[in-house]
């Protein structure tokens, strides 16, 4: 089993949906939980950091973290064809020790 | 752009042979590390570079090894490469080894093993 499971999509949707993105976990000693965009081409970006659990938003951005369900997530609201990409969920125990990623989502919106 | 960069962009190498990639960080980012990302995967952690020391290492064999320079820049050498080796190779810098929210990655060097 993985320690980071993530779906690979693609994921497809008309320009101003809500996108949901997630992913889920075995290590419970994870502690920060990132979301990254990574164009073609290019190297990954980070859009959303989140410590513990809870909630956190960025213009049209909301990463929600559930550590009891070992379970997280990254909404997309009024989505625009940049925003197709690959995101990728991210975890690290902290204190320097290595980021863990998912295996990235491709979405693509439609215009 | 990041400010991380990396070269070269592209490089196609024959089994068996080394090969030398390097990373140019941010001016003051003191930590480095490198990824592997396979195709349609998420990147894989090789080892991390705090101040010019290894800080940790993934599960990749000691053929990986790194340098890191005191003027920003680093290096990831891999030899008697495989065919499994092919794939994007990242680097990130940040300010310090725990900020890893501001851990800013480089576009990449694609290695191709035939």
């Amino acid at each position: 089993q993985k320690e980071v499971e993530q779906d690979p999509g693609p994921l497809s949707v008309p320009e101003g949906a809500i996108v949901s993105l997630n992913c889920t976990y075995s290590n419970s000693a994870f502690q920060y939980f990132m979301w990254y965009r990574q164009y073609s081409r290019k190297g990954p970006e980070l859009l959303m950091y989140t410590y513990s659990s809870g909630n956190k938003e960025d213009g049209r951005f909301t990463a929600q973290v559930d550590k009891s369900s070992k379970y997280i997530s990254l909404f997309i609201r009024d989505s625009q064809p940049s925003d197709s990409a690959t995101y990728l969920c991210a975890m690290s125990e902290g204190g320097g020790f290595k980021t863990i990623f998912g295996a990235g989502t491709r979405l693509f919106v439609k215009a | 752009e990041t400010g991380v960069t990396q070269s070269p962009t592209h490089l196609i190498k024959t089994r068996g042979q080394q090969v030398t990639l390097r990373c140019s960080s941010q001016s003051g980012h003191n930590t480095v590390s490198w990824y592997q990302q396979a195709l349609g995967q998420g990147p894989q952690f090789i080892f991390q570079y705090y101040r010019e020391e290894e800080n940790g290492r993934g599960n990749f064999p000691p053929r990986f090894s790194g340098l890191q320079f005191p003027n920003y820049s680093s290096e990831l050498n891999v030899n008697a490469l495989e065919l499994d080796d092919s794939a994007l190779y990242l680097c990130a810098s940040s300010l310090d080894r725990a900020l890893l929210d501001e851990q800013y990655f480089g576009p990449g060097t694609r290695l191709t093993v035939t």
